[in-house]
């Protein structure tokens, strides 16, 4: 199915360990994302990607990586979790920067214990 | 550092309403603003999306406007029904510098719609 897919929608870890969050989108959109989105903060930027091998840090980048080796990938890991990290969090894809929409994907919660 | 309010917060209204959604934004140095719906667990769905060189959009009851030099943007929903019940968020895609189209998002309105 065209669009944009997260793996996993749910996710228990515990402290201090690595998980990898998935995105992947089927249109060959050039700009990919990853947001978290918490109460009272609302939805910040991680990461970015203009395209493929091209990333670039967002509003609260500390404690994530990402890689974008294929254009239609764009995995989120959080190198070794912690409880501030819980969250959900939105990958989204746009052909271009300018003129074109945003879409989101439907998320992955993510509980840190 | 772009900012992006959305007022109110929240508002319930009764069914059939038309009501008024409000976002305003701090630099004016803008590709482009978003309307979203967010339903509680779930992603968000683009409504609409304004160019900085438009002054508004239309689909089906919705409608939006854009004012990019006093940064004001409204989304008006005609005769508003419970399903329209959701979360609103504005987001406005940011030209300044190496922006990549970043979008930067306000907090949301929240939307109840009773019968």
């Amino acid at each position: 199915d065209a669009g944009i897919t997260q793996s996993p929608r749910y996710k228990i870890t515990e402290t201090g360990r690595q998980v990898t969050l998935m995105c992947h989108q089927t249109w060959s959109h050039s700009y990919m994302f990853w947001y978290r989105q918490d109460l009272g903060h609302g939805l910040r930027l991680i990461y970015y990607s203009a395209a493929a091998d091209i990333t670039d840090k967002g509003e609260v980048p500390d404690g994530y990586v990402v890689s974008r080796s294929k254009t239609e990938n764009f995995p989120l890991t959080l190198e070794s979790a912690t409880r501030s990290q819980t969250s959900v969090y939105f990958c989204a894809s746009s052909e271009s920067r300018q003129y074109t929409e945003a879409f989101f994907g439907q998320g992955t919660r993510l509980t840190v214990v | 550092k772009q900012e992006v309010t959305q007022i109110p917060a929240a508002l319930s209204v009764p069914e059939g309403e038309n009501l008024v959604l409000n976002c305003s934004f701090t630099d004016s140095a803008i590709y482009n603003l978003q309307w979203f719906r967010q339903d509680p667990g779930k992603g968000l769905t683009s409504l609409l999306l304004i160019q900085s060189s438009q002054r508004e959009q239309t689909s089906g009851r919705l409608n939006a406007s854009l004012d990019k030099s006093s940064g004001r943007s409204t989304l008006y929903i005609a005769a508003s029904q419970p399903g329209d019940s959701a979360t609103y968020l504005c987001a406005v895609s940011n030209a300044g510098g190496t922006s990549y189209g970043k979008l930067t998002f306000g907090q949301g309105t929240i939307l109840t719609v009773h019968p």
